[in-house]
């Protein structure tokens, strides 16, 4: 079975400043998709980035960025010049390709960005 | 138009009611999923629909059933609920099922009173 672990329930940054939050995932797949979502007050799911596994890459969204181990199966998400905007829930997402791949969530993160 | 659409957006029953949820949306995705979100918690998948047939149910509760009528539109018809299950319902879609991508709509908030 698939899981996703977020070990960081709580985290606060500095307006400007830059925060890495962690997630890693078990699976025994090896075509897979890993996302991370942000979920604000206003409660939408909004999806600020996504890596494909096959892909050695590190995926990059303007000022959102992540560090893809695949050996050590760890994703962890950059933020780098934090705004008050970026406060919110973030959840680490896994999905398999194919027929039984649906989103995996981890506990989520809930970040705090500071004036 | 790249959003799913879901309402009403808040909805208040008696644990007697029928009630209905619904969610669309006009991307030409092909897997739509029903997550149930309590407070401070991840999602749970519910239901997932592939080509409008019903793929995965997680061991739902009856008193909670899904509906395809047509490729843009997915319903979740409820009765007889409890308070436990209120919650946030998120509706989402995705191209097909475990294909990357999935959008979400903004939830129905249900209180079941």
């Amino acid at each position: 079975a698939q899981t996703v672990t977020q070990s960081q329930p709580e985290m606060s940054v500095q307006e400007a400043e830059t925060v890495t939050l962690s997630c890693t995932y078990d699976t025994s797949e090896s075509n897979y998709y890993l996302f991370w979502y942000k979920q604000p007050p206003s409660r939408q799911m909004i999806l600020v980035i996504r890596q494909e596994a096959y892909k050695q890459q590190n995926a990059t969204e303007n000022r959102f960025s992540v560090n893809f181990q695949k050996a050590a199966k760890s994703f962890s998400l950059k933020i780098s010049d934090s705004q008050l905007g970026d406060t919110a829930m973030y959840f680490c997402a896994f999905s398999t390709a194919g027929s039984q791949g649906n989103l995996i969530f981890g506990k989520g993160t809930k970040l705090s960005v500071k004036p | 138009d790249t959003e799913v659409t879901q309402t009403p957006k808040h909805l208040v029953m008696g644990m007697t009611n029928k009630k209905s949820l619904k969610c669309e949306q006009h991307m030409g995705h092909r897997a739509m999923y029903w997550y149930k979100q309590k407070a401070k918690k991840p999602p749970e998948l519910m239901f997932v629909y592939s080509y409008e047939k019903l793929s995965i149910n997680e061991s739902v509760p009856s008193r909670f059933s899904p509906e395809c009528p047509n490729s843009s539109l997915l319903n979740l018809h409820l009765h007889a609920l409890q308070p436990e299950d209120s919650a946030l319902y998120l509706c989402a879609s995705s191209l097909a099922i475990g294909f990357s991508g999935y959008t979400f709509g903004s939830g129905t908030r249900l209180t079941v009173v």
